[in-house]
């Protein structure tokens, strides 16, 4: 059973562009949450999103960054006119139904986006 | 005031020794509390819910006291593969549950 699935890896982008960041959560989870984490520093909660339906939003930035988790497909993290201060390690966990009181976030290995 | 504050550390102990990190927390509110262990580039993985009871796994023992929002984490034996960052980690309903993180408190066990 495949973990928490992210990709790209690895994301080189120029000032401008946009930034897209897919996390597919573990077989039966249908929670995901999205995490922030500058370096040398702590996971900055940013979404925490159902199928098609953002729970709280609280985390993201309110111009350029997007979140969605459709019905079909991954969750998508979208960052429009990437700054250089984008760059970070961007983390994707899952969990089941019931979370949190069960406690369990499952994370994805991470996508590292560095803007030029 | 941080939601979630640890004492970054870093802590440099020798193999062996007995190391303790603490956490505190600001929302009253909050429901379920953990620890995660994150290495130097990786993910963090759990390692250990907090029970109100206080709860013990192998070298690892996790308290948490409600009346004075703080987790305490207590690390005996200590061994080289232990060496990481250690994450406190709250749970509270806001409307819908978020999960907070605090920053972290490095750990380096030396030979």
């Amino acid at each position: 059973n495949a973990g928490v699935m992210q990709n790209p890896r690895h994301l080189v982008r120029r000032r401008g562009q946009e930034a897209r960041l897919r996390c597919s959560p573990m077989k039966g989870h249908s929670h995901v949450y999205w995490y922030r984490q500058l370096p040398e520093e702590g996971l900055k909660f940013m979404v925490y999103l159902q199928k098609e339906n953002i729970i709280d939003e609280s985390g993201m930035p309110k111009e350029r960054f997007s979140a969605e988790f459709p019905k079909e497909g991954p969750s998508i993290l979208r960052i429009q006119q990437v700054v250089r201060g984008d760059s970070a390690a961007y983390f994707c966990a899952s969990s089941q139904p019931g979370h949190p009181e069960t406690g369990e976030l499952f994370f994805g290995e991470g996508s590292r986006l560095t803007v030029l | 005031r941080k939601e979630v504050e640890q004492d970054p550390g870093p802590f440099n102990v020798p193999e062996g020794a007995t190391v303790a990190f603490n956490c505190t927390y600001s929302n009253s509110a909050s429901q379920s509390f953990f620890w995660y262990r994150q290495d130097c580039r990786k993910e963090p993985k759990l390692l250990m819910s907090v029970y109100s009871s206080g709860n013990e796994d192998g070298r690892f023992t996790a308290q948490l006291n409600r009346a004075s929002q703080y987790i305490s984490l207590l690390i005996r034996d200590s061994k080289l593969s232990d060496s990481a960052t250690y994450l406190c980690v709250v749970n509270f309903n806001t409307g819908g549950f978020k999960t907070i993180f605090g920053a972290g408190t490095r750990l380096f066990v030396k030979a």
